[in-house]
């Protein structure tokens, strides 16, 4: 399978644990994208990576939200001292990152449900 | 501040009937317009996308149509099946230069009854 692929696809944890969810983006993209989609809503973005290098963070979430790319291929997305209102699904896609080659290729998603 | 809206919520429509969705977005420097399909438990995947240099666009059963002026672009589904009931998403983002992250709308949930 050449797609995205995100690992976990479900994880359940308690309130006030840290979770960490992986990315392995399609190997030849060098631009990564997070996002959160709650029920009933569209995808919301997060940050995003061109490379190993972060582009945009401010709308991450907040402060216990963060998210790594460090060789340029996988990215891991993790939120510290999980809340009831994290409970969704976390999107990974990846795109060539050239302005003619625009398809965003998306992963399965990893849902989170905080307990 | 939603960028893009859509509508409607959800659409019921019977077996070969003609499918419409609607999209408005505010940023005038948007020049990339996909549409997105999502199943249950899946990620969503590109159906058909449009820049606004072209007022129409056709892939098969799905057309884009897209209105500058107005700011607003709809995603038509022409004889609809009951395996094209699904979630659908516009989506808006800047392409020249950049690349930007996608900015997506609420989503429309489809029904089709046979």
């Amino acid at each position: 399978d050449t797609g995205v692929s995100q690992n976990p696809r479900h994880k359940i944890t308690k309130r006030g644990q840290n979770v960490t969810f992986r990315c392995d983006p399609i190997s030849e993209h060098n631009r990564l994208y997070w996002y959160r989609q709650t029920l009933g809503q569209g995808p919301e973005f997060l940050t995003y990576f061109q490379n190993e290098a972060q582009l945009e963070k401010s709308r991450l979430l907040s402060d216990r939200f963060s998210a790594e790319r460090p060789k340029g291929s996988f990215s891991t997305l993790e939120i510290q001292r999980t809340e009831q209102g994290d409970s969704a699904m976390y999107l990974c896609a990846s795109t060539l990152g050239t302005a003619m080659n625009t398809e965003a290729f998306f992963g399965q998603g990893t849902r989170l449900t905080v307990v | 501040q939603q960028q893009v809206k859509q509508s409607p919520q959800s659409l019921i429509v019977q077996k070969g009937g003609i499918s419409i969705i609607n999209c408005a977005y505010e940023n005038t420097a948007f020049d990339y317009f996909p549409w997105y399909q999502q199943f249950p438990g899946k990620g969503p995947a590109l159906l058909i996308a449009i820049r606004p240099d072209v007022s129409e666009k056709k892939e098969g059963r799905f057309t884009i149509s897209f209105n500058k002026s107005a700011k607003q672009f709809s995603l038509h589904i022409m004889d609809s099946q009951p395996g094209d009931s699904a979630t659908y998403f516009c989506a808006a983002s800047l392409q020249f230069p950049g690349n930007t992250p996608l900015v997506f709308g609420k989503g429309t949930r489809l029904s089709v009854i046979a």
